[in-house]
């Protein structure tokens, strides 16, 4: 079946790194995502990555997948408070027209 | 830059009334979606829909539920008779199409319903 799980917290000090995990359960996951959630907010994409690729770096965020494993992890550079909000991984399955399966977020807290 | 609006950005409601949640999509998107987030829970995947017909639906889906793109911007999630299970936020979100390059889903802000 589909799923995506999480951990729920995470907290860190500025401006150290932060690593979010996420694990999935569906091998035919075509892009996999990060999204992010400020209090009262939508969803806004962050970065995404193509099943067939090991790893992507945007700026101070770098995401790594291990697909035999099915792992993903977003790694936030820097990290600073305004960092501070859930994430959430998402994958999409092939076939489904992209619908997005999400996890239940993580939310990180970025202390001084 | 173009974004994701919907409107309005809280509904309440009373329970059997029907409501309609409003989306606005980026403009040269072709794919529609509807997701809802039950406070506390995972955002849930509700249907997507692509050249006026619904492409795919989920199991909460049900015949409450009906989406429709009445004009050339709008795209509208109605609720005939609402739950108090039915309470969540409600995201619209489009993409440019759903293969190629383009995968990138973007959402709008929400529309929190809060049934009564």
């Amino acid at each position: 079946g589909e799923d995506v799980e999480q951990s729920l917290f995470l907290s860190v000090r500025e401006g150290d790194s932060s690593v979010i995990n996420c694990t999935y359960t569906d091998s035919s996951s075509t892009y996999l995502y990060w999204y992010k959630q400020e209090p009262g907010a939508g969803l806004q994409l962050l970065t995404y990555i193509f099943s067939n690729m090991d790893m992507k770096q945007d700026q101070r965020l770098t995401v790594l997948l291990n697909k035999k494993d099915k792992h993903l992890s977003l790694r936030i550079a820097d990290t600073q408070t305004g960092d501070s909000a859930i994430y959430f991984c998402a994958e999409s399955i092939y076939g489904g027209y992209n619908k997005l399966i999400f996890g239940a977020g993580t939310r990180l807290a970025v202390h001084p | 830059e173009p974004e994701v609006t919907q409107t309005p950005s809280h509904q309440v409601t009373q329970m059997g009334q029907e409501v309609i949640l409003r989306c606005v999509p980026i403009s040269n998107h072709l794919y529609f979606y509807w997701y809802r987030q039950i406070l506390g829970q995972k955002v849930e995947f509700l249907v997507s829909f692509y050249n006026n017909e619904i492409s795919e639906k989920s199991e909460i889906f049900d015949d409450q539920f009906s989406v429709e793109r009445p004009d050339g911007s709008n795209f509208t999630l109605k609720i005939r008779s609402t739950k108090l299970e039915d309470s969540a936020m409600y995201f619209c979100a489009s993409s440019e199409s759903s293969s190629g390059d383009s995968y990138e889903q973007y959402f709008g802000p929400g529309t929190r319903l809060t049934v009564t």
